[in-house]
């Protein structure tokens, strides 16, 4: 079982469209993470929120946009996405900021054509 | 940046036998976790390791935090066949703010 979901599961789209990834946390945590999990590489960390705040951004492209509306929910909106950005993208809650358990949701798995 | 060398990349090994993995960081980390991935699912925690020298077992997962803050290892006793997936190390250095730095895996195959 899992404290964190995430919707859709599984997303085609096209360059030009706009879509968002939805994740929530049922654990109570204050800190939520985006991940991009590639093919052959380690997961690159793109963006954390505490406390509902961006606190870091990892040289992330502006067609990736994150929103925080309250502690459990967090969102990452896609616009003119490239195909090289089809990947497995996590989503990860801790307790707080400074606390290295991360738990991650099952992953929406994304394909740009 | 910073990396961590996690190995083997991939193991097959036959049901029953024991499995050893280790992860292996430049720089000094103050925490080490252990994750395991199913294809088309998100990683689930295994072990989290805190201290250096602390050795900490989840059923037949034994994982250890290394002496030198440097290294860490995950052992699987008596393999079976659902243990088949990818295994990530990660950890967070020493001053850093809590992000982690990923392995690159070691997907393991057991044959039944």
């Amino acid at each position: 079982e899992t404290g964190v979901t995430q919707t859709p599961r599984h997303l085609v789209m096209g360059m030009t469209n706009k879509k968002s990834l939805k994740c929530e946390q049922h654990l109570g945590h204050n800190a939520m993470y985006w991940y991009k999990q590639s093919a052959k590489k380690p997961l690159e960390l793109m963006f954390v929120y505490s406390l509902e705040e961006r606190v870091e951004n990892n040289s992330v492209p502006s067609r990736f946009s994150p929103e925080c509306p309250n502690s459990s929910h967090l969102f990452l909106h896609l616009h003119t996405l490239q195909p090289e950005d089809s990947a497995l993208y996590l989503c990860a809650s801790s307790q707080e900021r400074r606390s290295e358990t991360q738990y991650f949701g099952p992953g929406t798995r994304l394909l740009v054509l | 940046g910073q990396q961590l060398n996690q190995s083997p990349q991939s193991m097959f090994i036959q049901e029953g036998e024991d499995v050893s993995m280790n992860c292996t960081s430049s720089s000094i980390f103050n925490t080490w976790l252990w994750y395991k991935q199913d294809p088309g699912e998100g990683p689930v925690l295994l072990i989290a390791l805190y201290k250096a020298g602390e050795l900490t077992s989840n059923g037949r997962l034994t994982a250890q935090f290394g002496i030198t803050r440097k290294d860490s290892f995950l052992n699987i006793s008596a393999s079976i066949p659902s243990d088949v997936g990818i295994y990530f190390c990660a950890g967070s250095e020493r001053g850093s703010q809590g992000n982690l730095i990923f392995g690159k895996g070691t997907k393991l195959s057991v044959k039944p």
